[in-house]
């Protein structure tokens, strides 16, 4: 257990639909990052937070977005959804923002998102 | 560019047999870290180990071991003695020292066979 929770586990919706997905960090670890992991592009890292502000933006879409709220949860927000969303969405933690030998990000269990 | 590679998509081996999974990495960086992950049936991610590049001393954990060869941009992973719980897809990972995202390879995917 990597102490990084994420709700829920599956999600099942329909194109056009808009969904949140949530993350809670480890205790004391103020990064969150979300990560994309799906059959044709691999694990890619989306976004990252840290204490509350945006630090770095990777392959995400524009009809993403996330935020991170000042208990340091974030949410992950994906709309005007289409199949290619369907994956398995990861979120994970670290105690710094940046650099550094020993940031090493632990991850939730997933989010799998299924889109019909 | 920052570019990880995993050649080997999909390995089956025989249980108690030995196992090498391949990294290759590109980065400009000169300061860098090197991560292998696992991903069981389960989903989950775990965290294996991290190498920082100015350490190039291998590593040895159980019948894990990591060979990190800066010449050929390598960071290679061996299982010894597999066992079926190993089955997994392995992740290797790459993180440059100026910014924290992480770099993944495809995956490699392993099936030990009782």
């Amino acid at each position: 257990d990597s102490g990084v929770t994420q709700t829920p586990k599956h999600l099942i919706t329909a194109t056009g639909q808009r969904v949140t997905l949530r993350c809670s960090p480890r205790s004391g670890d103020l990064s969150v990052y979300w990560y994309q992991q799906s059959l044709d592009q691999g694990l890619q890292f989306l976004i990252q937070y840290y204490n509350g502000e945006e630090r770095a933006k990777g392959n995400i879409l524009e009809r993403f977005s996330a935020q991170q709220f000042p208990d340091l949860h974030s949410e992950l927000n994906l709309s005007s959804l289409e199949l290619g969303d369907s994956a398995l969405y990861f979120c994970a933690s670290s105690v710094a923002g940046a650099g550094g030998p020993y940031n090493e990000q632990f991850f939730g269990p997933g989010t799998r998102l299924t889109v019909l | 560019a920052q570019k990880v590679t995993q050649a080997q998509t999909e390995i089956s081996v025989v249980e108690k047999e030995d196992v090498t999974l391949d990294c290759v990495y590109e980065t400009r960086d000169t300061t860098y870290y090197l991560f292998w992950y696992k991903q069981p049936p389960s989903g989950e991610l775990v965290f294996l180990i991290r190498r920082n590049s100015f350490d190039e001393q291998n590593e040895i954990s159980g019948r894990y071991s990591w060979n990190f060869q800066k010449s050929t941009s390598s960071f290679n992973f061996t299982i010894t003695a597999s066992q079926v719980v190993d089955s997994a897809v392995y992740f290797c990972a790459l993180r440059p020292n100026t910014g924290n995202q992480f770099y993944f390879g495809t995956g490699t995917s392993l099936t030990v066979i009782p």
